[in-house]
């Protein structure tokens, strides 16, 4: 089973609507984050996550909003989808020690807003 | 604040040649690391190679190997003896004492049978 993963993989949505992205961790990690890919863009942190009581915005966390429900779950919320907002969307998972800053992703989501 | 610029949105090269991916990094840290990640069309996130910066021996991962020289700010991927499962994106990626990466804008890689 993978390590860490994200539901759904992929969705379409209309302009205005609700919708949660959900990532889950097995590797027993206290950092987790969210990123959003752009074609020629790569990877933007949205938001991240340090323990259950610890939450961050990243540099682009406008129109966004998170929730970390345990060590192992942190989901990503669009409460208004915008059509900007359509991209592929990765949940990650870090060591909170030092000389462990690598980063493990999961498969991503693809989000499409019409 | 970390900046992280690949210079090269595309390259090519043929099967069982050898290319290097160019990245340069900025940071106001002293201790870092700098990271490849490649990403297959399946579109998952692999760590192919992770160098810390306080390490002067360059790392290598079997045909995987980086030029890190710290002076220049120079982060160089070079695939040796690349084959058909090594056409992906790559990014570069640096991360320090906030456990937060930047990563670059990529660069696609094709490879040539």
């Amino acid at each position: 089973d993978a390590d860490v993963t994200q539901t759904p993989r992929n969705r379409i949505t209309k302009t205005g609507k609700r919708i949660m992205l959900e990532c889950s961790q097995t590797k027993g990690h206290d950092r987790m984050y969210w990123y959003r890919q752009d074609p020629g863009l790569g990877l933007r942190l949205i938001y991240y996550s340090f323990d259950v009581k610890d939450i961050n915005k990243g540099e682009i966390s406008d129109g966004y909003s998170v929730s970390r429900q345990a060590q192992a779950k942190f989901s990503l919320s669009l409460e208004s989808a915008i059509p900007n907002q359509t991209a592929l969307y990765f949940c990650a998972t870090g060591k909170a020690l030092p000389g462990e800053e690598t980063q493990y992703f999961g498969p991503g989501t693809r989000l499409l807003v019409l | 604040a970390q900046t992280v610029t690949q210079s090269q949105p595309e390259m090519s090269v043929q099967e069982a040649e050898t290319v290097t991916l160019s990245c340069t990094y900025d940071t106001s840290e002293s201790d870092y690391y700098l990271f490849w990640y490649k990403q297959p069309p399946s579109r998952q996130m692999i760590l192919v190679i992770r160098q810390e910066a306080y390490k002067q021996q360059n790392a290598t991962e079997n045909r995987f190997s980086v030029n890190f020289q710290k002076a220049a700010k120079s982060f160089s991927l070079k695939i040796s003896d690349s084959q058909l499962g090594d056409a992906a994106m790559y990014f570069c990626a640096s991360g320090g004492s906030n456990y937060k990466l930047t990563f670059g804008k990529g660069t696609l890689l094709t490879v040539n049978p």
